[in-house]
């Protein structure tokens, strides 16, 4: 299995930072990442697929970038609705594999 | 507007069969790839695999001996089973749809359902 590990596990901003999340894959899955959003009680939501492609709807304050076995997810001015948890997901292998999750909390 | 919902038994007794099923609307059964994952405090979010109305299946390899997916079309309706569960298995179940597309992501999902796996 590939293995996908995120970091940090946890982090405390503010409104109005910047929110790097970072996920690393133990082999190359080329562009093969998609990040998700859950917040408590609710099912995930695609941000982000193809390692840097927006979802229609979601913000242009959230970017990815990466590709191979090294990604990240920008939040570029934390608003109070993204307090949440992020979940890497690589799409490239069986089984497809998530990250263990970062949860943004308020500082 | 895609809406899914899954339902089925909360609770399930160790070695049974657990079958749930997923309700969608909104789109054409032949226009995607409709998937399953779960998700527990020990294990986080595991993907369980998807199938296409054709008949294609791609499974999860670790659960893949235990699994099975069906789709009736009839009802917009499909289905998952998982035999011999253990306690391994509790998690929530969401359903979701992979759109056809040269990408693969879960754009629709299911609120989720909580299983059990108890005597």
């Amino acid at each position: 299995d590939i293995q996908m590990t995120q970091s940090p596990s946890s982090l405390s901003a503010s409104v109005g930072d910047r929110v790097i999340i970072t996920c690393r894959s133990s082999q190359s899955i080329k562009s093969f990442l998609n990040w998700y959003q859950q917040k408590p009680g609710q099912a995930p939501k695609v941000l982000i697929y193809g390692a840097s492609i927006l979802y229609r709807g979601v913000p242009s304050r959230f970017s990815g970038s990466g590709s191979g076995t090294d990604f990240t997810l920008t939040i570029s001015g934390l608003q109070p609705e993204d307090f949440a948890t992020y979940y890497c997901l690589q799409t490239y292998s069986n089984p497809r594999t998530f990250g263990q999750g970062t949860k943004v909390e308020m500082k | 507007q895609m809406h899914l919902q899954e339902s089925g038994p909360g609770l399930v007794k160790p070695s049974e069969t657990l079958s749930l099923t997923c309700n969608f609307s909104g789109d054409s059964i032949d226009e995607s790839f409709w998937t399953w994952l779960r998700q527990s405090p020990g294990k986080g979010l595991e993907w369980i695999g998807y199938f296409y109305y054709s008949g294609s299946t791609n499974y999860n390899v670790h659960l893949k001996s235990r699994v099975t997916m069906s789709l009736d079309t009839s009802k917009n309706e499909f289905s998952l089973r998982l035999t011999s569960v253990t306690a391994a298995d509790t998690a929530t179940y969401y359903c979701a749809r992979l759109p056809k597309g040269e990408w693969e992501m879960l754009d629709y999902w299911g609120p989720g359902i909580v299983v059990t796996v108890s005597s």
